[in-house]
């Protein structure tokens, strides 16, 4: 049973332009979520999170929404560049169980 | 801040044999993680540890797998009689005691590659 699902297994996206990156969630008690970044051969790079307490998070290029009611977030990031080439990862967990589920991950390519 | 450091960053084993890898948290973090990432897959919780003590552990974590962390600071993930399905990246992460109104996020290591041949 996938509780986190990112459908998308890659995306290719211009450099400059707008890169969204989609993850649903089933498991209604999720109510903290985070993005990963992951390069080949290291771990995941923690980027950005949201409470669901917030439909919204900035971080310089990356901002996070949550829509609760469809149970789906997405990552934008913009403008996009080459270093962001890599995997991302959805993470959701329900507070106080530091269990974090992890979605399939989805393949940036940002060309340049 | 030095991050969370693993040793080995890869290690190829023999099946049968056994492997012991080493995880060292953030120095201020209090809670530490095992996950195991397979290709194509996201990480897969393994089990946690806040200070010394096991709090839970996943299914996956079969009787051949054993993790400790004696002193509340750095970690050990032995896994015996190792089996080809073992290969993985494992990895650790760690995290700080949630403040109030934050969430609380996990910070990974490098990860250990292991391979059973």
């Amino acid at each position: 049973d996938q509780q986190v699902k990112q459908n998308s297994p890659s995306l290719s996206v211009q450099e400059g332009r707008i890169s969204i990156l989609n993850c649903d969630y089933t498991n209604s008690m999720f109510d903290y979520f985070l993005w990963y970044k992951k390069y080949p051969a290291e771990g995941p790079t923690f980027l950005i999170s949201i409470s669901s307490i917030k439909d919204k998070n900035e971080d310089g290029r990356f901002t996070v929404f949550l829509n609760k009611s469809a149970k789906h977030l997405s990552l934008h990031i913009v403008p996009s560049q080459p270093g962001d080439s890599a995997v991302y990862f959805c993470a959701a967990e329900t507070s106080g169980t530091y269990k974090y589920i992890f979605g399939t991950g989805t393949r940036l390519k940002v060309l340049a | 801040d030095t991050g969370v450091s693993q040793d080995p960053r890869h290690k190829i084993t023999k099946r049968g044999q056994n492997v012991t890898f080493r995880c060292d948290p953030i120095s201020e973090h209090n809670r530490l993680y095992w996950y195991r990432q397979t290709l194509g897959q996201g990480p897969e919780f393994l089990t946690y540890f806040q200070n010394e003590a096991q709090l839970e552990k996943s299914r996956l974590l079969s009787d051949r797998f054993s993790a400790e962390r004696p002193k509340g600071s750095f970690s050990t993930l032995e896994i015996q009689r190792t089996e080809q399905g073992d290969s993985a990246m494992y990895l650790c992460a760690s995290s700080s005691p949630k403040r109030g109104g934050e969430g609380n996020t996990i910070y990974f290591g490098e990860g250990s590659w292991l391979t059973v041949v």
